[in-house]
């Protein structure tokens, strides 16, 4: 079946560690997304990707990095400048940005102790 | 003022109960997605609306593109239900989805 599949669905990390979270899809999207969410706030999108090899920086990109190499894969890594890492990130794809549709990843849960 | 606005903040109703989720929102949209979270887990995409009304199962959503309201229903609401209930819309003039705060539901027993 097709999907988006993200990894792992926890994440320790201690600070000062860049970490990297997994984001994979098998629906041949173009479009892919990284999102972030914080208790009580809705979501709120760090990186996007209209195609491979391009990426353009969301609403709060700062600390972040992602790249798109293959189009199955948009991995986001969260590196020792994001002050405030701990949260809940989503990935979603969609065939292009101007597509109604949108698939979403089950989600990772970091945690940095 | 948030762009997607979702109401109730927080609900908790018996088993059984209908229940019912609003969403508000202010810009123009090419569609409307409601997703279910559960606690500690992944996200679970409900529905994608652009017009009318949906239905899987014991959950329906309708939309009213004019007043620009999406409702999600529960009929016969149960504790599996509980869960963080998120509305998302993609808007007709950018690529991002801009979500809704959610609503918590707690169904008891």
């Amino acid at each position: 079946d097709g999907g988006i599949t993200q990894s792992p669905k926890y994440l320790f990390r201690k600070e000062g560690q860049n970490v990297t979270l997994s984001c994979e899809q098998n629906l041949n999207h173009d479009a892919m997304y990284w999102y972030r969410q914080d208790p009580g706030q809705g979501l709120r999108l760090i990186y996007y990707s209209q195609i491979v090899n391009d990426f353009q920086k969301g609403d709060i990109a700062e600390g972040y990095s992602v790249s798109r190499e293959k189009k199955e894969s948009f991995p986001l890594t969260v590196t020792s400048a994001q002050k405030n890492p701990t949260a809940f990130y989503l990935c979603a794809s969609s065939p292009g940005t101007a597509n109604t549709e949108a698939f979403f990843g089950q989600g990772t849960r970091l945690t940095v102790v | 003022k948030n762009e997607v606005e979702q109401s109730p903040q927080n609900l908790t109703a018996q088993e059984g109960e209908f229940i019912t989720i609003n969403c508000s929102y202010s810009v123009g949209i090419s569609a409307l997605h409601w997703l279910q979270q559960h606690p500690g887990g992944g996200i679970v995409s409900l529905f994608m609306l652009s017009s009318g009304k949906k239905k899987h199962g014991r959950l329906i959503a309708t939309i009213n593109i004019q007043e620009k309201h999406s409702s999600l229903h529960i009929t016969a609401s149960h504790p599996r239900d509980s869960a963080v209930y998120i509305c998302a819309v993609k808007g007709d003039s950018n690529y991002q989805l801009i979500w809704g705060a959610g609503t918590k539901l707690i169904i008891k027993p």
